[in-house]
């Protein structure tokens, strides 16, 4: 039972445009929400959060939105850059003791110049 | 540097043989992970250390033996491994209150 999903496994956009990547899950308890990036031969590198209190949290170019109701969030990269590319995983937890994050399987995204 | 070092970052094995991932943090976070990843599949949570002590185990198969000495330290002790537990094997650590993982770039084994 997969509880966090992105279903898209690559995404190919062109510099400048804007990038969406999404996920969706399927558990209510998750209350805190994560984008991590990763680069080949590198661990994933913490990239933006939201916690269930918000529905949007903005870091220069890259927002993440939240809808609690449709256990959907997304990752808005504007303007997409080529080093944008790399795989993005969207990640879950509860926040209580020794946070868990549980994964998805990652979206590659790809921008072309 | 990530904060988290993880060693070696590539290892070949054959499945008779027992070898040892090193993972070292020195965040001074209290929590300590060991994540698979194959292809095309999520990251895969196989063991959490909080304090130290093992707080999860993700049915992990017993050829797969984590240690925690103390807050810094987590291995993985490998014996008798099937070639499709060939995989990046990551190491994070975080502080346990709700706050992100940092990760290590991780081991890439390859059991032949």
């Amino acid at each position: 039972d997969q509880q966090v999903k992105q279903n898209s496994p690559s995404l190919s956009v062109q510099e400048g445009r804007i990038s969406i990547l999404n996920c969706d899950y399927t558990n209510s308890m998750f209350d805190y929400f994560l984008w991590y990036k990763k680069y080949p031969a590198e661990g994933p590198t913490f990239l933006i959060s939201i916690s269930s209190i918000k529905d949007k949290n903005e870091d220069g170019r890259f927002t993440v939105f939240l809808n609690k109701s449709a256990k959907h969030l997304s990752l808005h990269i504007v303007p997409s850059q080529p080093g944008d590319s790399a795989v993005y995983f969207c990640a879950a937890s509860q926040i209580q003791g020794a946070q868990k994050l549980v994964f998805g399987q990652g979206t590659r995204l790809t921008i072309n110049p | 540097e990530t904060g988290v070092t993880q060693t070696p970052r590539h290892l070949v094995m054959g499945m008779t043989n027992k070898k040892s991932l090193k993972c070292e943090q020195h965040l001074g976070h209290n929590a300590m992970y060991w994540y698979k990843q194959s292809a095309k599949k999520p990251l895969e949570l196989m063991f959490v250390y909080s304090l130290e002590e093992r707080v999860e185990n993700n049915s992990v198969p017993s050829r797969f033996s984590p240690e925690c000495p103390n807050s810094s330290h987590l291995f993985l002790h490998l014996h008798t491994l099937q070639p499709e537990d060939s995989a990046l094997y990551l190491c994070a650590s975080s502080q346990g209150d709700g706050g992100g993982y940092t990760f290590g770039s991780g081991t890439r084994l390859t059991v032949v």
